[in-house]
């Protein structure tokens, strides 16, 4: 089994919507959190971490994590077209520095 | 700007023939990681390094070399490139580890096919 599943999309939403995007992962040693967008043909970059169960918000975006149940989500309020992306989730242990990703969820949001 | 620079940014190689991708960065951050992203695969570590002189494996290490004889570059070296190493990758620094607490920044990508 990976270490972090995420599901893999394709997602397409209208404009305004709620979207929710979401990893689970099997290693208990998994500390810090993060999601990362990538735009086509660009590298990712970083919209949120957090390294503590419960909700984190920024903006538009909440970040959630569920340690007890091994389990990440990222919340898109009013979603743009602007939005349409890949997200990726990532993962890093407390006592090393390997980064670990998920294979990323497509997501389009229509006008 | 802050800003990390990969080169070169597309490159087709033939099996064998040794090649180097150089990655270099302006914010003197301490950590330096290389990944590659394959469809259906996702985006995957390499090697990463902690500071100069400090390197470590990530989750695809074979095949491939890292030196951090600066604290700005970190090149990736391909000594035998094969055909199952045509990819995309991307180098990326941050100041904490995996920019776990604050941001990782990511280069524009190289993309590499091997005949």
């Amino acid at each position: 089994q990976k270490e972090v599943e995420q599901d893999p999309g394709p997602l397409s939403v209208p404009e305004g919507a709620i979207v929710s995007l979401n990893c689970t992962y099997s290693n208990s040693a998994f500390q810090y959190f993060m999601w990362y967008r990538q735009y086509s043909r660009k590298g990712p970059e970083l919209l949120m971490y957090t390294y503590s169960s419960g909700n984190k918000e920024d903006g538009r975006f909440t970040a959630q994590v569920d340690k007890s149940s091994k389990y990440i989500s990222l919340f898109i309020r009013d979603s743009q077209p602007s939005d349409s992306a890949t997200y990726l989730c990532a993962m890093i242990e407390g006592s090393n520095y390997k980064l670990t990703f998920g294979k990323g969820t497509l997501l389009t949001v229509n006008p | 700007e802050a800003q990390v620079t990969q080169n070169p940014r597309y490159l087709i190689t033939v099996t064998g023939k040794k090649l180097t991708v150089t990655c270099s960065q302006n914010m003197n951050h301490e950590y330096m990681s290389w990944y590659r992203q394959d469809p259906g695969l996702g985006l995957r570590q390499i090697y990463y390094s902690m500071n100069v002189e400090v390197t470590d494996k990530g989750d695809v290490p074979e095949g491939y070399k890292v030196s951090r004889k600066e604290k700005r570059n970190f090149p990736l070296i391909l000594e035998s490139p094969s055909p199952n190493q045509t990819s995309l990758y991307f180098c990326a620094s941050s100041i904490t580890a995996g920019g776990r607490t604050d941001t990782q920044y990511f280069g524009p990508g190289t993309r590499l096919t091997v005949l």
